[in-house]
């Protein structure tokens, strides 16, 4: 099966940028989506297909994605950005297609 | 605007199946994908499957054996069903929208919390 590798935990200061990698096999041809979960609240979409920011994500959110790495990029980090983050793509690819996670990213904000 | 609610016992005993519901508002259940999506106290987020509004299904093989998802657009609602539950199923449960032509997950539940104990 798909497996999306991210680092445990990243750590920035206040108005520097973050970023956060997800790794696959060839990931660049998959269209790779981005959540922010904050605890004890429901994941939210930040960017999908790859580098798309939904409606009210703010535009320092961007998402980068070729080869093996896909990236998702915060700009001018804030106290508020603090939260785990996780990489999603859908594997066509075996026989079972399905939703595959990335183990999360703990961000946090010095 | 569309919001998802996870309705259901917070409480099941290990070898029963844990049944959970989620209802849809603000929009039509029609014509889009629906999830459910897990994820154990201080652990990642685990797809457990997705169902259309026409009722095909796509399970994760992890589960695929006892997982089993239904929709009732009357009701705007959808379930989910999982048999056999052991310790390791405990869990927040949430459900969420696929949108059409997407394969991520733009609404979702404030999830639910299970716990299989007896």
């Amino acid at each position: 099966s798909y497996v999306l590798t991210q680092p445990p935990s990243v750590s920035v200061a206040p108005g520097q940028t973050a970023r956060i990698t997800c790794g696959g096999n060839n990931i660049g041809s998959k269209s790779v989506h981005w959540y922010q979960q904050k605890p004890g609240q429901a994941p939210v979409l930040v960017v999908y297909d790859d580098s798309d920011r939904p409606s009210g994500i703010p535009e320092r959110f961007s998402g980068s994605n070729s080869g093996n790495t896909a990236t998702l990029t915060i700009s001018r980090v804030e106290a508020g950005d603090e939260a785990d983050y996780y990489c999603q793509v859908w594997d066509s690819s075996s026989d079972h297609p399905g939703v595959v996670f990335g183990g999360g990213t703990k961000l946090t904000v010095l | 605007q569309v919001q998802l609610q996870e309705s259901g016992p917070g409480l099941v005993k290990p070898s029963e199946t844990l049944s959970l519901t989620c209802t849809v508002s603000g929009g039509s259940i029609s014509s889009y994908y629906w999830s459910w999506i897990r994820q154990p106290a201080g652990k990642g987020l685990e797809w457990i499957g997705r169902i259309y509004t026409s009722g095909s299904t796509n399970y994760n093989p992890s589960l695929k054996s006892r997982v089993t998802m239904s929709v009732d657009t009357s009701k705007n609602q959808f379930s989910l069903k999982l048999s056999s539950v052991t310790a390791a199923d405990t869990a927040v449960y949430y459900c969420a929208r696929v949108p059409p032509l997407g394969d991520y997950f733009d609404y979702w539940g404030q999830g639910t919390l299970v716990t299989v104990s007896s």
